[in-house]
């Protein structure tokens, strides 16, 4: 399948600490993207990163990419009790179909 | 800032009626999806809408469900004969072209569809 799977499926952190997340899939991107979803809300879109690129950083996020171990991962850096919520890896195939993995519950706590 | 809006944000609805839900995409995005999840769960992948037809769909999307863009504005996903199982919050999402390439895709906050 396509999809992202995240790992792990729950973090909880106190603030201030690093979070990592982990995204893996199983065939070919065009582009893989991160998501952020507070309970019950819509998603919103955090970092795209292109199958060309290895890194990208945006604020407190960075996000790599090993397109050879089909393998990604999100790190918020100086987490505060605002970054609760669920973050979901997206990929991206060469035609028309993003999907999301299961994603990851952090718990940030202050 | 533009957004995509989605109505109703909650619709009820008796098992076996048709429900439709509307999405306004953002003006000049090209690329349209439509996602739901159940309560907690995974973000799944309806389908997805380019140049005035279907792209990709799921397996979740069998001949109950239906989408529409009827007037150049709207993106209408249809359910012809609602189920226990249809229950969840259904997404809309729309893309801008970036190069040869999809941008990030903007989501509307979502239609809660409760099947009772």
């Amino acid at each position: 399948s396509q999809q992202g799977e995240e790992d792990p499926q729950a973090l909880s952190i106190q603030e201030g600490e690093n979070a990592t997340m982990n995204c893996s899939y199983k065939t070919s991107i065009n582009n893989l993207q991160w998501y952020r979803q507070n309970s019950g809300r819509g998603l919103v879109h955090l970092i795209l990163i292109r199958s060309n690129e290895r890194e990208k950083h945006s604020g407190r996020l960075r996000v790599t990419l090993d397109t050879s171990k089909k393998s990604s991962s999100l790190l918020i850096t100086a987490s505060r009790a605002a970054d609760t919520a669920s973050y979901f890896c997206a990929t991206d195939g060469w035609s028309n179909d993003m999907r999301f993995g299961a994603g990851t519950r952090l718990t940030v706590k202050p | 800032e533009p957004e995509v809006t989605q109505t109703p944000s909650h619709q009820v609805t008796q098992m076996g009626q048709e429900v439709i839900l509307r999405c306004v995409p953002i003006s000049n995005h090209l690329y349209f999806y439509w996602y739901r999840q159940i309560l907690g769960q995974k973000v799944e992948f309806l389908v997805s809408f380019y140049n005035n037809e279907i792209s990709e769909k799921s397996e979740i999307f069998d001949d109950q469900f239906s989408v529409e863009r009827p007037d150049g504005s709207n993106f209408t996903l249809k359910i012809r004969s609602t189920k226990l199982e249809d229950s969840a919050m259904y997404f809309c999402a729309s893309r801008a072209r970036e190069g040869t390439g999809r941008a990030e895709a903007f989501f509307g906050q979502g239609t809660r569809l409760t099947v009772v």
